[in-house]
């Protein structure tokens, strides 16, 4: 069974850093490129980030770039966010993400970050 | 960035009736690399239909997509109680970011 397990999440101050892991297992994770997908409260989604599967290629949204920083690790089929620089507007749940053939075919269950004083 | 706009917000229809959510891009999508989502209250996405057209795996039959280049449509033909539920498009074939749509609610009239 695919399964996709996001943690790391809780209450940071603005200006704060935050780093939320994925653990991937019941596929081969090391063929697949890994997106990181927020939601806002109450908000629809937005697409954060992805790397390939080689991890040798990193795309990020806008409004993270020079902020975030998406590393994974093949060895321990695990996909990590580094968020530096927090502001309210990235309190949202972050969701990690399977690229299948087409979208975004796994998801995990969400973790919540809060960025507040 | 390609931007994709979702109508309507909100539709209100009743279970058996038949459901046309629109999601036209801001630019053509190549490949028509468009997907659609369900989410349900508290619970992560589900795909639906990628490619703008192949419903993904366990997905029922009533659930169908359509469209290229601007314009897209997912159509459900005879709604079921659990179709109620927020609706997102994705394009995923141009360079990223790989955008979402707003969403569109479906609720029960």
């Amino acid at each position: 069974e695919v399964q996709l397990v996001e943690s790391g999440g809780g209450l940071v101050q603005p200006g704060g850093s935050l780093r939320l892991s994925c653990v991937a297992s019941g596929f081969a994770f090391s063929s697949y490129w890994i997106s990181w997908v927020r939601q806002a409260p109450g908000k629809g989604l937005e697409w954060v980030a992805n790397i390939k599967q080689d991890g040798s290629v990193k795309n990020y949204v806008g409004s993270v770039k020079g902020r975030f920083t998406i590393f994974r690790d093949n060895a321990k089929n695990s996909l990590d966010l580094q968020m530096n620089s927090l502001r309210g507007e990235d309190t949202a749940v972050y969701y990690c993400a399977r690229e299948g053939i087409g979208g975004n075919d796994y998801w995990g269950q969400g973790t919540l970050v809060t960025v507040s004083s | 960035e390609i931007v994709l706009t979702q109508s309507p917000g909100t539709l209100s229809l009743s279970p058996g009736e038949r459901a046309t959510l629109s999601c036209r891009a801001s630019q053509s999508v190549s490949n028509s690399y468009l997907a659609w989502y369900q989410q349900k209250p508290g619970q992560a996405p589900r795909l639906l239909v990628y490619g703008a057209s192949t419903r993904a795996t366990g997905i029922p039959d009533r659930f169908s997509g359509s469209g290229s280049g601007t314009d897209f449509t997912l159509t459900i033909s005879r709604l079921e109680p659990e179709d109620f539920a927020v609706y997102y498009c994705q394009q995923y074939g141009n360079s990223p970011p790989h955008t979402f749509g707003q969403g569109t609610k479906l609720e029960i009239k």
